[in-house]
């Protein structure tokens, strides 16, 4: 069974990091492509970034270029996501989700950024 | 910033169908595959339709997805009261270096 787990999350400051985690299992992890998909607070779903299965491409929504950073160790079958500068509009449930196009998703870590 | 634009809401009693629409552009909708997600209530987002109308193994042929030119649907047949959900459309977008565009987002109450 495709199991996703995303650990990392809590309570930030504005300007502040956090580094996500989104342990993998169940499935060859190293085969997959692998996004971050956000949810604000009684808000629509949102794309954060993508990887492909060997880190060669990667891709950014516009609002995280330069502060957010993807990656992923295929040894360790984790996914990674790196947030600093975080900024008030980031509070959010944060999932990762397995493929191109999110075929199979984690249960989400919130992300709260408030003084 | 939604570039996928759907209603905001649909009803229907139990035993109804219900369509959803997605509107997009040539850049997404009209030059890739559109995806369906279903977000139960306190729920992750789970995958409901691929590749414009095919459905994962243990999704209920209830749920068919279409499209054509840059706009896709979503039609849910035989209305259960546990289909009351968001659903989002989802697509790739060509423009911009690529970015992963998620629809706006239809609340259905059954």
């Amino acid at each position: 069974e495709v199991q996703l787990v995303e650990t990392g999350g809590g309570l930030v400051q504005p300007g502040g990091s956090l580094r996500l985690s989104c342990a993998a299992s169940g499935f060859t992890f190293s085969n997959y492509n692998m996004n971050w998909v956000r949810q604000a607070p009684g808000k629509g779903l949102e794309w954060v970034s993508y990887i492909s299965s060997s880190s060669s491409t990667i891709h950014y929504t516009d609002s995280v270029k330069g502060r957010f950073t993807i990656s992923r160790d295929n040894a360790q079958n984790s996914l990674f996501l790196q947030m600093n500068s975080l900024r008030d509009e980031d509070t959010a449930v944060y999932y990762c989700c397995q493929g191109g196009s999110c075929d199979t998703w984690g249960q989400g870590t919130l992300v709260t950024v408030s003084s | 910033q939604s570039v996928l634009t759907q209603p905001p809401s649909a009803s229907g009693t139990p035993g109804q169908r219900v369509t959803i629409s997605c509107s997009g552009s040539s850049s997404n909708i009209g030059s890739n595959y559109v995806y369906w997600y279903q977000q139960l209530p306190g729920t992750a987002p789970k995958l409901l339709i691929y590749r414009d109308n095919e459905r994962p193994s243990g999704v209920p042929d209830r749920f068919s997805g279409s499209k054509s030119g840059t706009s896709a649907s979503l039609a849910i047949s035989g209305l259960r009261s546990d289909d009351e959900a968001d659903y989002y459309c989802a697509a790739w977008d060509d423009s911009l270096s690529g970015r992963f565009v998620f629809g706006t987002g239809t609340k259905v109450t059954v």
